[in-house]
């Protein structure tokens, strides 16, 4: 069975404070990816990785970055936290050997900053 | 344009009436097509993938992709009151895959 595992399911952190969300598949999938979703806006790209140590900015990097030094483990690191930051972070990985092939989430980190 | 566009919602369906979701995309190059389901504060989890023009049928959910007008739709038979979840439309592009916004459906009982 194909598992994405997100460390955490709730995190409360404070205004500042470095933040590190961390996501492992189990699937030897090549391309991993961290969104945020937030009511009305949808799911977020921020970043992705298609290989080790290699990461391509999403559509909202800002105030992010990422970490990908083992294949099945992919981290987002927020450097200083802000209330603005608070949303579900969803992880989710997909092969890049199959053309066209679906991405597998984790169960989503609640993250409140306050 | 928005790369794949969906109506928010929400979309409400009698219980055992049929649910139609549907999904516009921007990119004519784009192959194939995924819908995931998402039930409030849980993650996406896929219910249903086509690749080929025409419908797609899995138990009660159907897809349909009609390639020449870039659209693709989903709908779900004897709706039930479990069906009540947002519906996200996919769609792979390089080595990333794109979401649209979602639809709400909400069954009545």
């Amino acid at each position: 069975d194909v598992k994405v595992t997100q460390s955490s399911r709730y995190l409360v952190k404070r205004t500042g404070e470095k933040v590190f969300l961390e996501c492992v598949q189990d699937m030897d999938h090549e391309n991993m990816f961290w969104y945020r979703q937030d009511p009305g806006l949808g799911l977020r790209l921020i970043y992705f990785s298609y290989d080790v140590k290699m990461k391509e900015k999403g559509d909202i990097p800002e105030g992010y970055s990422v970490s990908r030094e083992k294949k099945e483990r992919f981290s987002l690191i927020l450097e200083s936290a802000s209330t603005n930051q608070t949303s579900m972070y969803l992880c989710a990985s997909s092969s890049a050997q199959k053309e066209d092939t679906e991405a597998f989430f984790g169960q989503g980190t609640r993250l409140t900053v306050v | 344009q928005k790369e794949v566009e969906q109506n928010s919602g929400p979309l409400s369906v009698p219980e055992g009436a049929i649910a139609s979701l549907n999904c516009t995309y921007s990119d004519r190059g784009s192959q194939s097509f995924f819908w995931y389901r998402q039930y409030s504060g849980k993650s996406p989890e896929l219910i249903m993938s086509i690749y080929s023009n025409g419908d797609k049928e899995d138990g009660r959910f159907t897809a349909q992709l009609n390639k020449a007008s870039q659209y693709v739709s989903l709908l779900i038979r004897d709706s039930q009151p479990s069906d009540s979840a947002t519906y996200l439309c996919a769609v792979p592009r390089d080595d990333k895959i794109i979401f649209g916004k979602g639809t709400r459906l909400h069954i009545l009982p």
